[in-house]
């Protein structure tokens, strides 16, 4: 098994450009989260889904969309990219999303805006 | 809302020395707790967790013990190697209000080097 890939790996935008990550867990998972990682903040969860079609907003979700349009992707979008979005992105991945769950992390998106 | 602070890095060792990274939480609920550790160029993976008060997590020779008086959760080795210079991350997932769906709230992670 893959666990979770994450795709691109690394991406410049110029401010205002728009983009989109992928991520794909091969592992059934139905719950999947998008972290966002700067320095000195730890992760801090941007969107997240409960399933298949559905996405709800975590703790920072100005500037980003997501869709869950099949159950083993998961998709981050920038609209218009700001340099305040330059950070490493993870993606993670969980069975069934309880507190107690293990989550599964993507090895990250490395993001620059300019 | 739930926090997690974690003691200021880095950290240096030499191998074979004693390893403490301090963690502390609040929570309104009754949280799950969590290391987990990222190794240079990927992404993290879990090293342990602890789901009730007193628990104790451990694993590759880590562990951590849920201290519900003392709101913590540190995380400790008694004698640390090269191959875990890493960054460490403590995280709670809180069930207050019901299902938390596995969110996960991180401290903002130390850095551990170890030196041979």
């Amino acid at each position: 098994n893959a666990g979770v890939t994450q795709t691109p790996k690394f991406r410049v935008l110029k401010t205002g450009q728009s983009m989109t990550l992928l991520c794909a867990q091969d592992m059934n998972h139905e719950y999947m989260y998008w972290y966002r990682q700067d320095p000195g903040m730890g992760l801090r969860l941007i969107h997240y889904s409960v399933g298949e079609g559905t996405t709800a907003k975590g703790e920072v979700p100005d500037g980003y969309n997501v869709s869950r349009l099949k159950k083993q992707n998961f998709l981050l979008g920038l609209e218009s990219a700001a340099p305040s979005q330059t950070s490493v992105y993870f993606c993670a991945s969980s069975f069934l999303g309880g507190n107690t769950d293990t989550q599964y992390f993507g090895p990250g998106t490395r993001l620059t805006v300019l | 809302g739930d926090s997690v602070t974690q003691m200021e890095g880095p950290v240096t060792l030499s191998e074979e020395a004693f390893l403490t990274i301090n963690c502390t939480y609040t929570a309104t609920g009754y949280p799950s707790l969590f290391w987990y550790v990222q190794y240079p160029g990927e992404g993290l993976q879990l090293l342990l967790k602890a789901t009730k008060a007193d628990d104790k997590g451990s694993n590759k020779g880590f562990e951590a013990t849920y201290r519900k008086e003392t709101t913590s959760f540190h995380l400790e080795k008694g004698s640390v190697q090269v191959s875990d210079s890493a960054v460490y991350f403590c995280a709670l997932s809180d069930n207050a209000g019901g299902t938390s769906y596995g969110k996960l709230t991180f401290g903002q992670g130390t850095i551990l080097t170890v030196h041979p």
